[in-house]
């Protein structure tokens, strides 16, 4: 496909139960990107990879959040033991280069959870 | 700290010109974007302008940086109702990351 993709677009959960996000970057970006979006607010940076090295995990709020992206394509951000202030929506982005340089991020429809 | 503060809310009517103001704080930011998102839609880049700029036009856009007062401007020019939807500022940091303002809802009237 064209641009990013992530799934499931929608999902409903009870709290304490474990979900994860799915994320595929447009195809041959080197770099991946994890926002979340509380309604009524701007994305805030969660983490990133460049191909399939973590470069910065400094916006999870918590362990029970974490990301692997093993073969530095497809993502997967999972939230242990979800709570109901996690919910929200989760947005991917993917850029061409990668590297320290700011580059445009393209950004897929996003997952939105919502933990009961 | 990495702020970046936009107004909440702007209303116009079909054909005038809209303006969007946004303020940060992170003097290092090389690069200043504008976001739209659409109700169902992920985030639509619409324009970016490096920081040794003060002026880009796009089209409808023009964007304003005064890099002094730190105050960055979307101006959209015969706005259309197709133009409602809600409009990030972000800025780039280094390593890629972005930080964005809470967004501005703008309602187009015809």
């Amino acid at each position: 496909g064209a641009g990013v993709s992530q799934s499931p677009r929608y999902k409903v959960t009870k709290r304490g139960q474990d979900v994860a996000l799915r994320c595929d970057p447009i195809s041959g970006h080197v770099s991946l990107y994890w926002y979340r979006q509380a309604l009524g607010q701007g994305p805030e940076f969660l983490t990133y990879f460049n191909y399939e090295a973590q470069q910065d995990k400094s916006g999870l709020p918590n362990d029970r959040f974490s990301a692997e992206r093993p073969e530095g394509s497809i993502s997967t951000l999972t939230i242990q033991r979800t709570e109901q202030r996690d919910s929200a929506m989760y947005r991917c982005a993917s850029s061409p280069l990668g590297g320290t340089h700011q580059e445009t991020q393209y950004f897929g429809p996003g997952t939105r959870l919502l933990v009961l | 700290g990495e702020d970046v503060e936009q107004s909440l809310f702007l209303s116009v009517r079909e054909g005038d010109s809209s303006v969007i103001n946004c303020t940060y704080t992170d003097s290092s930011s090389t690069y200043l974007y504008w976001y739209k998102q659409e109700p169902g839609a992920g985030l639509q880049l619409l324009t970016y302008i490096f920081s040794n700029m003060d002026m880009k036009q796009d089209q409808r856009l023009t964007v304003l940086l005064n890099k002094k007062d730190k105050h960055l401007s979307l101006r959209i020019a015969d706005t259309q109702t197709g133009d409602s939807a809600i409009y990030f500022c972000a800025e780039g940091l280094y390593g890629n990351k972005l930080v964005f303002g809470a967004g501005t809802i703008l309602r187009v009237k015809s």
